[in-house]
This record gives structure tokens, C-alpha cells and sequence, in this order.
């Protein structure tokens, strides 16, 4: 079966320090992979997805970036972190068939604290 | 652009009615759309898909439609119970077979025993 790993899963962070979130995925071959944010009370935001090694695709312009350096590995990176990157960092899984991509399979989260 | 609305932020009600969630779009037209429930401090989980084509879809005591004249999918529980409490979602890709998602902001619902 599959299953989606996240790390930390809480984390406290001064303003303009350095950010790495990690997401591995094992069960699954070529998955595409997400990265959210959910701010508190607030829906989910899509930051990046990957359909592939090395293609990311950015929804909204920030200071964070993303990498996919192997198929099942997903790291979110920020160089300085802003006070208003606080929030509840979920990555996801999904795959893509024959009639579209199907449901998303999210990990438990990292909640980010910046102070 | 496209946007999914859920038109109550909060939704109050007696354990063993149906709680009857709203979801719209504007701006586009999905191939399918999603629901998940989300519990405080965890990732959403999947409930059910429902495809352009499909009316209505079942899953136990969850039921949802899809009517694209209205733009709008209906998302039920029946014979609720407090352990249906949490925030419910919509999402859909932005367009036929993209492999991004759109999300809906979310209803909480409570059942109140």
C-alpha cells in the first residue's frame, strides 16, 4: 500500500532563516506531487506540483521554491522565511489515468511558525 | 479565473439529520469534482469523485450530485452523527485533465448530539 511522509511535523522558525520541508512517497511509481498551504481557519492554497523529476510548476509567486530531485521525494526550501509564511504545509500525492488525475492522498503536515 | 465557493463557512446540525453541503464554480467547467473531510491539524482524506456525466454518486450514508446547469455539486450526509464533525471540501482541476487542483474554502460542520 502506499504511504506519504512528511517532516518535521512542527517546526519554529526566526524571520529570515532558512526552510527545508520534506515529503517521500513509498507504494507508488511517478506519482504527482503537491504542496499546499493552509493558512489557520483558511482553505488550501496550492504553492507548486510536479508531474515528474524536475518539473515543477509554481501557482503563486513567493519566496519559497520546490525541487523534486527523485520521483518520489518533494522538498519545499525557502531561502529567508517571512512572518507570513506561517501556516500548515501539506504535500499530497495523486496519479493520472486514462480519464484524468484522480484523488490526492495527503500526509499528515508540518505546522510552520515563524517568529 | 475559476473558483469554487462553499456557501457556508459553518453548519449546525441535530445528530441524525442530513447535513446537505453546497459547492460552486464559476468561470470554468470541471470534468469532476472532489469532496474530502479534513479533521483539525491533519490532511484531508478523500471521500468521493463525481464526474460531469454522473448525476448522483453513493457511498454509505454519503451522497453527492452534480448538476452542471447550476454550476453546483450537493454533498450529504444522512442519518448524521458526531463523529461526522469536521470541515468538508470541494475541489476540482482548473480544467478538463489538468493535474493541478482547485480547492473550496472549506465547511465545518458540527453535529450536535
Amino acid at each position: 500500500s502506499q504511504t506519504i511522509h512528511q517532516w518535521p511535523a512542527t517546526l519554529v522558525q526566526p524571520v529570515g532563516s532558512p526552510l527545508s520541508l520534506e515529503c517521500t512517497v513509498e507504494g507508488t511509481s511517478n506519482p504527482n506531487l503537491y504542496w499546499y498551504r493552509q493558512a489557520a481557519g483558511r482553505g488550501l492554497q496550492l504553492l507548486f506540483y510536479s508531474v515528474g523529476i524536475g518539473q515543477i510548476s509554481s501557482e503563486v509567486p513567493q519566496n519559497l521554491s520546490a525541487s523534486r530531485p527523485q520521483d518520489r521525494q518533494f522538498i519545499l526550501s525557502s531561502k529567508k522565511l517571512l512572518l507570513s509564511d506561517s501556516g500548515f504545509y501539506l504535500c499530497a500525492w495523486s496519479l493520472t489515468g486514462m480519464s484524468g488525475t484522480y484523488e490526492q492522498y495527503f500526509g499528515p503536515g508540518t505546522r510552520l511558525t515563524v517568529t | 479565473s475559476q473558483k469554487i465557493e462553499q456557501n457556508s463557512e459553518a453548519l449546525n446540525i441535530q445528530e441524525g439529520k442530513t447535513a446537505t453541503l453546497t459547492c460552486n464554480y464559476t468561470n470554468y467547467s470541471p470534468a469532476y469534482l472532489q469532496w474530502y473531510r479534513q479533521d483539525p491539524g491533519r490532511g484531508p482524506v478523500f471521500l468521493l469523485l463525481i464526474r460531469e456525466n454522473e448525476k448522483e454518486k453513493r457511498k454509505e450514508r454519503l451522497k453527492v450530485t452534480f448538476d452542471t446547469t447550476l454550476k453546483q455539486s450537493l454533498f450529504h450526509i444522512t442519518a448524521s452523527q458526531p463523529a461526522d464533525s469536521a470541515t468538508y471540501l470541494c475541489a476540482s482541476p482548473p480544467d478538463n485533465y489538468g493535474q493541478n487542483f482547485v480547492f473550496g474554502p472549506g465547511t465545518r460542520l458540527s453535529v450536535l448530539p
